[in-house]
């Protein structure tokens, strides 16, 4: 069965900081590759997104990520995160032409001032 | 620019009680979806629509049905709510494009149900 491993479930951080959150998962066709932030008490928004091309992709709140076929991960990174970055981030994949999300557990960043 | 709109935002049940869980999206996208929420577990598909009048069940399908009543509402339904059924229920929808160009789904605010 595919799956979808974030490697972090807690990440406490300082204001400036450099963040990277891993994600990998297990799948050896083609993949959609997806990073979600909720923030608290808020619904699910779009970070960014690889389809296919160049595979480091930048996003919203000037987040990135890399893709890594050989080594089938997707990790997202952000040079020096703010307090309000504050949020659970969630690592998503689809394999198939339905869209179907495969969702990691998430990783809840917490920024202190 | 409602989105995806999702109705109750909370609701307490009792173990047994039926209950409707509505979604809607004024996007004019063909595939929706719907998510449970459960800490340390992400979000897991319950079922999904890819067109109007086609539904499919996805990851945790038990305990549920779902409605595509037309482009814009896909209903989840709960006949006979057990607590293990206590979670957030988030609906998304997507403009759904050929093999590897899926678009993003976009997210409803969710629904808290808690059942006693």
């Amino acid at each position: 069965a595919q799956s979808v491993s974030q490697h972090n479930h807690h990440v406490i951080l300082s204001e400036a900081a450099s963040l990277e959150l891993g994600c990998n998962y297990s799948y050896g066709g083609t993949v959609n590759l997806f990073w979600y932030v909720q923030y608290p008490g808020q619904h699910l928004q779009l970070l960014l997104k690889y389809f296919s091309g160049d595979p480091l992709v930048k996003g919203i709140k000037g987040f990135e990520a890399e893709f890594i076929k050989s080594k089938f991960s997707f990790n997202l990174r952000k040079p020096s995160v703010q307090w309000s970055d504050t949020a659970e981030y969630f690592c998503a994949v689809t394999t198939d032409s339905w869209g179907k999300l495969q969702f990691g557990a998430g990783t809840q960043v917490v920024v202190t001032p | 620019n409602a989105g995806v709109t999702q109705t109750p935002k909370f609701q307490v049940l009792k173990t047994g009680q039926s209950m409707t869980l509505q979604c809607a999206q004024d996007m004019n996208h063909n595939s929706m979806y719907w998510y449970r929420q459960d800490p340390g577990m992400g979000l897991r598909l319950i079922y999904y629509s890819a067109s109007e009048g086609t539904t499919d069940k996805g990851e945790v399908p038990n305990g549920y049905n779902v409605s595509r009543l037309n482009k814009r509402e896909f209903s989840l339904r709960l006949e006979s709510a057990a607590p293990s059924q206590t979670s957030v229920y988030f609906c998304a929808s997507a403009q759904k494009g050929g093999r590897n160009s899926n678009q993003p789904q976009h997210f409803g605010d969710g629904t808290r149900l808690s059942i006693l």
